[in-house]
């Protein structure tokens, strides 16, 4: 089992760029959460989805648009990067019933 | 006011020394309490979890809550070389999809 995946692991984008990250899953887990990991902020949620076909804002969701067509994806998407949107995101995953979430390796994004 | 404090040190020990973690929280619905471990440059991973308040012990980790005053804490005893990372705490609430994150303590055990 793979568990949480994450792709790209690392990028570069110009101000004004666009790009899409993607997680994947293959624990059939039906809750997915977006998040973002600045120096002394913690950890900020962007957007979730506790279910295929369903998305909801988080604490910072501005900037970001999101998508679950299937259960084992979310996509997070950049429609116009910003040099505030540098950070590592994390995709992470929780079952139904459960409180453990668990997290992806991460993605390193820098907006130049 | 965040709705989780956590002081981010960072934290450096000797090792064998006992590592203090603490956090505040604002939110008296919480009811679950977390301890995440973030090695550098990974995701974060589950340490431990308590229920409500009391003490949990796990190996060289205990985990204490404190609901009326808000308080929860991380000690490691006998801390090691290995235990270098950052740990967070993040309280969630009963039937509650979202965890909310402390910043983080960074903690260095020196060998």
């Amino acid at each position: 089992n793979a568990g949480v995946t994450q792709t790209p692991k690392f990028r570069v984008l110009k101000t004004g760029q666009s790009m899409t990250l993607l997680c994947a899953q293959d624990m059939n887990h039906e809750y997915m959460y977006w998040y973002r990991q600045d120096p002394g902020m913690g950890l900020r949620l962007i957007h979730y989805s506790v279910g295929e076909g369903t998305t909801a804002k988080g604490e910072v969701p501005d900037g970001y648009n999101v998508s679950r067509l299937k259960k084992q994806n979310f996509l997070l998407g950049l429609e116009s990067a910003a040099p505030s949107q540098t950070s590592v995101y994390f995709c992470a995953t929780k079952l139904a019933g459960e409180e453990t979430q668990y997290f992806g390796p991460g993605t390193r994004l820098l907006v130049l | 006011q965040k709705e989780v404090e956590q002081d981010p040190g960072p934290l450096s020990v000797p090792e064998g020394a006992i590592v203090s973690l603490n956090c505040t929280y604002s939110n008296s619905a919480f009811q679950y309490f977390m301890w995440y471990r973030q090695y550098s440059r990974k995701g974060p991973e589950l340490l431990m979890y308590t229920y409500s308040s009391g003490n949990k012990e796990d190996g060289r980790f205990t985990a204490q809550v404190d609901k009326s005053s808000k308080y929860i804490s991380l000690f490691i005893r006998d801390s090691q070389p290995s235990d270098s990372a950052t740990y967070l705490c993040a309280p969630t609430g009963s039937n509650d999809y979202k965890l909310s994150f402390g910043a983080g303590t960074t903690v260095t055990v020196r060998a």
